[in-house]
């Protein structure tokens, strides 16, 4: 039960370059989320996606982009990445918007 | 939007305390998760309780959505146990908001 994967674990990057954190689930789960984590803001969410080709954005969206050809997977692309989105990415899945959670390993960012 | 605070914000105990780590929610809400970040950074789910008391082993959970707050019970607290403790609400049709956690260290 591989459940929900996150790759790369961690990147390392350089101001202005294009990075994608992959998100794949195997639970067939319709919602998936990606969060930041940072601290002393705790976990925020940055976009959402309630089923294939359906994406909404959520608090901290600016500077993200998100797509959802398949159901299973939900990446996230940094266009042209800063030092302030330097975090640990968390992405989740649930069955619906306040179904329960689950969350991936994490994928930690460096942006120098 | 919905505030959520936890408290206490740090919590030190000795191998085998108790202890009751709380969250207030601002509003009325439609779920509550708890979730366990261990020292390695996963989030772990713990429990999903809009309402009502669960308990799984050593850990159980109480919300009292009317009252707008849930508790999570540790009992005979264990070195595994530390790392930090988030609640997190969803408020009819927003998305999960989460609390800035319990940050709790079990000593041996």
């Amino acid at each position: 039960d591989a459940g929900i994967t996150q790759s790369p674990r961690y990147k390392i990057t350089e101001t202005g370059r294009q990075v994608t954190l992959m998100c794949h689930q195997t639970w067939s789960h319709s919602y998936m989320f990606w969060y930041r984590q940072d601290l002393g803001h705790g976990l925020r969410l940055i976009y959402y996606s309630a089923a294939a080709d359906i994406t909404d954005k959520g608090e901290v969206p600016d500077g993200y982009v998100v797509s959802r050809s398949k159901t299973e997977n939900f990446p996230l692309t940094l266009e042209s990445a800063t030092r302030s989105q330097t975090s640990v990415y968390f992405c989740a899945s649930s069955t619906g918007r306040a179904g329960e959670l689950f969350f991936g390993e994490g994928s930690r960012l460096t942006v120098l | 939007g919905i505030q959520v605070e936890q408290s206490p914000p740090d919590l030190i105990l000795q191998e085998g305390a108790n202890s009751t780590l709380r969250c207030n929610f601002s509003d009325s809400v439609n779920n509550l998760q708890w979730f366990h970040q261990n020292p390695w950074g996963q989030l772990i789910n713990l429990f999903y309780i809009p309402s009502g008391t669960k308990q799984n082993g050593r850990l159980s959970a109480t919300t009292v959505a009317t009252e707008r707050y849930s508790l999570l019970y540790i009992s005979s607290s264990q070195t595994t146990d530390s790392g930090v403790y988030f609640c997190a609400v969803d408020n009819y049709g927003q998305n999960f908001v989460f609390g800035p956690g319990t940050r709790l260290s079990v000593l041996p």
